[in-house]
């Protein structure tokens, strides 16, 4: 069955240091998503990417946090200067056409822990 | 805006007990219901999902009814096996913001043998 995979699974940084987390979504999927949770908190949104450009974002994707689809296969956030309070699991998802663009496929999510 | 709301956890059960985790949403218009399950190192993987008022979702012997008029979607299933044990979340989709879901906290399931 395909899967979406990230990578690194678990990252450690020091705060103020950027961060990439990557994600290879299924090959055929159209609309790709960064989703996080905070430990004991609920996972949340923070953004949509469709046809090269962020559909929709959070409040809480601000100035630090990009996204980009560099190569047709890869689909990275990246985090500026990470702060403390941005340690969470941040999950990657990927869903196909209109029909099926409500049903995600995740990946097994990329820990971040910033020191 | 939307939320999702699902009965406090965790849920330690018996091999082959009943199982039932609440799951009452807010939202306008008519969203879309969705669970998702967690098994341990694993993403979230789709369980079932309902798209409209009355529907009834399925999938490995797991049910939850879209019910439009107490605003709830809870999961059921009659027995449960240990191979069950994950987290679930129930989450929603409303509005046209193509995979914004919302949603709930997660509810933790052990199943013993």
């Amino acid at each position: 069955e395909p899967e979406v995979t990230q990578t690194p699974s678990h990252q450690v940084t020091q705060m103020g240091q950027e961060v990439i987390l990557r994600c290879v979504p299924i090959s055929n999927h159209l609309y790709f998503y960064w989703y996080r949770q905070i430990l004991g908190q609920k996972v949340e949104f923070l953004v949509s990417f469709y046809n090269n450009e962020i559909s929709e974002k959070s409040e809480i994707f601000d100035d630090q946090f990009s996204v980009e689809r560099p190569d047709g296969s890869n689909f990275t956030l990246k985090i500026r200067s990470t702060k403390l309070e941005d340690s969470a699991m941040y999950f990657c998802a990927s869903s196909g056409d209109n029909s099926r663009a409500n049903v995600l496929t995740f990946g097994a999510g990329s820990r971040l822990t910033v020191l | 805006g939307d939320s999702v709301t699902q009965m406090e956890g965790p849920v330690t059960l018996s091999e082959e007990a009943f199982l039932t985790i609440n799951c009452t949403y807010t939202a306008t218009g008519y969203p879309s219901l969705f669970w998702y399950v967690q098994y341990p190192g694993e993403g979230l993987q789709l369980l079932l999902k309902a798209t409209k008022a009355d529907d009834k979702g399925s999938n490995k012997g797991f049910e939850a009814t879209y019910r439009k008029e107490t605003t709830s979607f809870h999961l059921e299933k009659g027995s449960v096996q240990v191979s069950d044990s994950a987290v679930y979340f129930c989450a929603l989709a409303g509005g046209t913001s193509y995979g914004k879901l919302t949603f709930g906290q997660g509810t933790i399931l052990t199943v013993h043998p």
